[in-house]
């Protein structure tokens, strides 16, 4: 059974950073492109970034391009999100997810139950 | 970025009615389009991929169809179970971009 499991949310201060994780099992973690999504409370998904199976290849929403980095370690099965000079709109609940190829550019078929970042001050 | 519009936002049906919404992309997407279906308080749920190929162990009233801008999803039997809000998802090019989502509530 495919699990994703995030961690590493909670409230932090606009300007701060934090780092969220996701652990995966149930599948090779090492065969699939891995995103990370968001959803803001009550409002809509939000598509934040994506890495390629071998991370070769890597996107970013243009709304956290260069605040936040992807990375994942294929030995640990995990999936990695640093999010830096947070500000009040970051604050989402963050959901890892499977993509179905090995390039981060399809869709997502596993999702985990998310975490939350909340950024007030 | 490709902007992916769905209509309507939110929509009353009633147990067995047949329901569609549409998702329009600002230029061609091809087929490269996914439809979620999302409950509250829960993660997304793939349904549709590529338009119109359904994810394994969705039920088969769901259906999709479309290609460059226009796309539906239909269900062809609303049951209690369907009442959730749904997103398209276009995977065309990046950034990975979805629709704004679509209410479905009991009328």
């Amino acid at each position: 059974e495919v699990q994703l499991v995030e961690s590493g949310g909670g409230l932090v201060q606009p300007g701060r950073s934090l780092r969220l994780s996701c652990a995966a099992s149930g599948f090779t973690f090492d065969d699939y492109a891995m995103h990370w999504v968001r959803q803001a409370p009550g409002k809509g998904l939000e598509w934040v970034s994506g890495i390629s199976w071998n991370s070769g290849s890597i996107g970013y929403a243009d709304s956290v391009k260069g605040r936040f980095t992807i990375s994942r370690d294929n030995a640990k099965n995990s999936l990695y999100l640093q999010m830096n000079s947070l500000r009040a709109e970051d604050t989402a609940l963050y959901y890892c997810a499977k993509d179905r190829g090995i390039a981060a550019a399809d869709t997502f078929d596993y999702w985990g139950q998310g975490t939350l970042v909340t950024v007030s001050s | 970025d490709i902007q992916m519009t769905q209509s309507p936002s939110t929509l009353s049906a009633s147990v067995g009615d047949r329901v569609t919404i549409t998702c329009r992309a600002s230029q061609s997407i091809s087929s490269w389009l996914a439809w979620y279906q999302q409950k509250p308080g829960k993660a997304p749920k793939l349904l549709i991929y590529k338009a119109s190929s359904l994810e394994s162990g969705v039920p088969s009233r769901f259906s999709g169809s479309g290609s460059g801008t226009e796309f539906t999803l239909t269900i062809s039997s609303l049951q209690p179970d369907d009442f959730a809000t749904y997103y398209c998802q276009q995977y065309n090019s990046y950034s990975l971009t979805f629709g704004g989502g679509t209410k479905v509530e009991i009328k």
